[in-house]
């Protein structure tokens, strides 16, 4: 079945550092795939997304590549600020099928 | 404003004393779904909705209910609560073409003692 594997957390970093949480999936077909942040307190927000391979997603300064060679879509962030300390979560959908999640990723900025 | 809305935000209850957390969404959305959270087991669905009057379980769907009599609300019923429901709840709803995301509501804390 469809499946999405992310890296352990907590990610430790300290502000303007580059970020990097990995992502994997496994599905049959073309999924769409997206990142959501949890913020403390709060529900999920859609962070990004990418619908065919080698699409780029972007928002508020996050990106991350469909790589379909290496079932891949890693999120990424050149400068982390405290304020994007948050849970992570990588997710899969194909055609009528449901969101499948990742158990999520907590970051920790520190100033 | 495009939301999802759940209430109530906490409810603290006891055991098997019967509970609705009810779920709105004001975006024309066919597909809704329960999830819950829970650490270390990340979101797992409970039940989902394709459209009105048409639902059916998810991963998790032991000990709950749903309804889809109009198509913007999608309750959740707990007829018989107990302890191992205890759990942070969101509801999520979408088109159901697979580009789009969920919308997720702002979850509703349950503790049932």
């Amino acid at each position: 079945g469809n499946s999405v594997t992310q890296m352990e957390g907590p990610v430790t970093l300290s502000e303007e550092a580059f970020l990097t949480i990995n992502c994997t999936y496994t599905a049959t077909g073309y999924p769409s795939l997206f990142w959501y942040v949890q913020y403390p307190g709060e529900g999920l927000q859609l962070l990004l997304k990418a619908t065919k391979a080698d699409d780029k997603g972007s928002n508020k300064g996050f990106e991350a590549t469909y790589r379909k060679e290496t079932t891949s879509f890693h999120l990424e962030k050149g400068s982390v600020q405290v304020s994007d300390s948050a849970v992570y979560f990588c997710a899969l959908r194909r055609g009528f099928q449901k969101l499948v999640f990742g158990t999520g990723t907590r970051l920790l900025v520190s100033p | 404003e495009a939301q999802v809305t759940q209430n109530p935000r906490y409810l603290i209850t006891v055991t098997g004393k019967k509970l609705t957390v009810t779920c709105s969404q004001n975006m024309n959305h066919e597909y809704m779904s329960w999830y819950r959270q829970d650490p270390g087991l990340g979101l797992r669905q409970i039940y989902y909705s394709m459209n009105v009057e048409v639902t059916d379980k998810g991963d998790v769907p032991e000990g709950y209910k749903v309804s889809r009599k109009e198509k913007r609300n999608f309750p959740l019923i707990l007829e018989s609560p107990s302890p191992n429901q205890t759990s942070l709840y969101f509801c999520a709803s979408s088109l159901t073409e697979s580009n789009y995301g969920y919308t997720f509501g702002s979850g509703t804390r349950l503790t049932v003692v």
